[in-house]
């Protein structure tokens, strides 16, 4: 049980495009979803927390009109990155955390984007 | 806020020897911590957790880790290491004060086994 999916898993796009990333939860229900973005070598950094039908908490430094995160329903959450950049180019995760339950997150299986 | 030091970047084993991966934390008061696994191309699974109780933790796959709170740290151990726990491995802590709090990750240490 608590199976995370993201689609797509790999993405390359031109700069100045605008690409969306997919994060369901499968078999429950999440009231929050985390978007975390890890660089090589490095550790996950936070990017926002989505919470269902309530606007997202970006953490200090991320820009909010360009990364556009949207948890339309209990088991899905979305990130636009918009007029993307090479320097966007990165591994973005997503976790959920059961309706009900612990601290404990669940992740999804990450998207490679990259910005030509 | 509260932040999580790995002292270990890359470590390297032979198969059968013993395994301790340091993890320490900054945050003054009660703490949820974790340490999540990354197999190659595999996304991050938990290993163990530790919320409260008996601070000596057992996990998946013959992991252990001890809450030592006097040294604010949270190693985790196994005693003899298989080719396969070659992964990169995440510690992870969160407030423990009401409510969620969000969680800070560890820069990971990548754990090599050689057979």
């Amino acid at each position: 049980g608590a199976v995370v999916s993201q689609h797509p898993s790999r993405v390359i796009c031109k700069s100045g495009t605008s690409v969306k990333i997919e994060c369901r939860s499968l078999d429950f229900q999440a009231t929050t979803m985390f978007w975390y973005r890890q660089f090589p070598k490095q550790s996950l950094m936070l990017m926002a927390t989505s919470n269902e039908g309530s606007k997202a908490t970006y953490e200090q430094g991320v820009e909010k009109d360009k990364f556009l995160i949207n948890h339309a329903s209990l088991t899905l959450s979305t990130l636009t990155v918009t007029s993307a950049h090479p320097e966007d180019s990165s591994f973005y995760i997503c976790s959920a955390r059961l309706r009900t339950g612990d601290n404990e997150q669940y992740f999804g299986p990450g998207t490679r984007l990259t910005v030509t | 806020a509260q932040s999580v030091s790995q002292h270990n970047h890359h470590v390297i084993l032979s198969e059968a020897a013993s395994l301790e991966l340091g993890c320490n934390y900054s945050y003054g008061g009660t703490v949820n911590l974790f340490w999540y696994v990354q197999y190659p191309g595999q996304h991050l699974q938990l290993l163990l957790k530790y919320f409260s109780g008996d601070p000596l933790v057992k996990g998946i796959k013959g992991f252990e880790a001890e809450f030592i709170k006097s040294k604010f740290s949270f190693n985790l151990r196994k005693p003899s290491v298989q080719w396969s726990d070659t992964a990169e491995y995440f510690c992870a802590v969160n407030p423990n004060s009401g409510g969620y709090q969000k969680v800070t990750f560890g820069t990971g240490t990548k754990l090599q086994v050689i057979p």
